[in-house]
């Protein structure tokens, strides 16, 4: 089954204790991003990738850490996680042509206290 | 740069009757695609119709279809013979044709269908 797969999906931790979500897509999709769901502000991007080794920032990138080592993986890396990074994160691929829709995980719901 | 807004935060719906979520979006570049997602209460983001700048024609797939207004750049979705289970969150997105991956979300609309 094609599918983006984010864990874990419930994640609470403290202040500074680093932390890694991961996702993983099985369709070959060159294109990877992060974003980050907020109410009111629907989904903003955190960073994103065009291809292995091609990172670059989205709209809020600030105390976030991305890497792509490899083609179906794209972890998000919290070195220092604060309060303000609490909300619902969601991982997300496409083949990066036109009209190609961007297929997402399931989402991880970090709190940090 | 882009900019997608959904003036609705809630609408509610009468189950059986048509919904109209509006979206509005900001671009100076001619070519664009627009998307609209569904978020069920469950969380997962659902892709439900795509649009794109240059169709000369309206997309529809099944009960829904996006009333695709160019020059008041507009991209409103409409769900016919609403079903409880529409029940959700819904957002616009749109990317850059040149540069589909820079896709930009409104704040979103929770519709809520009446029995």
């Amino acid at each position: 089954e094609a599918q983006v797969t984010q864990n874990p999906r419930y994640l609470i931790t403290v202040t500074g204790k680093k932390l890694t979500v991961t996702c993983s897509q099985n369709m070959n999709h060159e294109y990877m991003s992060w974003y980050r769901q907020d109410p009111g502000l629907g989904l903003r991007q955190i960073y994103y990738s065009m291809n292995v080794e091609v990172t670059d920032k989205g709209d809020v990138p600030e105390g976030y850490k991305v890497s792509r080592k490899e083609k179906r993986n794209f972890p998000l890396i919290l070195e220092s996680p604060s309060p303000n990074q609490t909300s619902l994160y969601f991982c997300a691929s496409s083949t990066g042509r036109d009209n190609s829709p961007l297929h997402f995980g399931n989402g991880t719901r970090l709190t940090v206290t | 740069a882009q900019k997608i807004t959904q003036t609705q935060p809630g609408m509610f719906v009468q189950e059986k009757e048509a919904v109209t979520l509006d979206c509005t979006y900001d671009t100076s570049d001619p070519s664009y695609g627009l998307f609209w997602y569904k978020q069920p209460s469950s969380g997962e983001m659902i892709f439900l119709i795509y649009q794109g700048s240059y169709d000369q024609q309206n997309a529809t797939e099944g009960r829904y279809s996006l009333n695709f207004q160019k020059a008041r750049k507009s991209a409103n979705l409409v769900i016919s013979a609403s079903q409880l289970g529409d029940s959700a969150m819904y957002f616009c997105a749109m990317g850059l044709s040149f540069n589909n991956n820079d896709m930009r979300f409104g704040a979103g609309t929770r519709l809520t269908v009446k029995p």
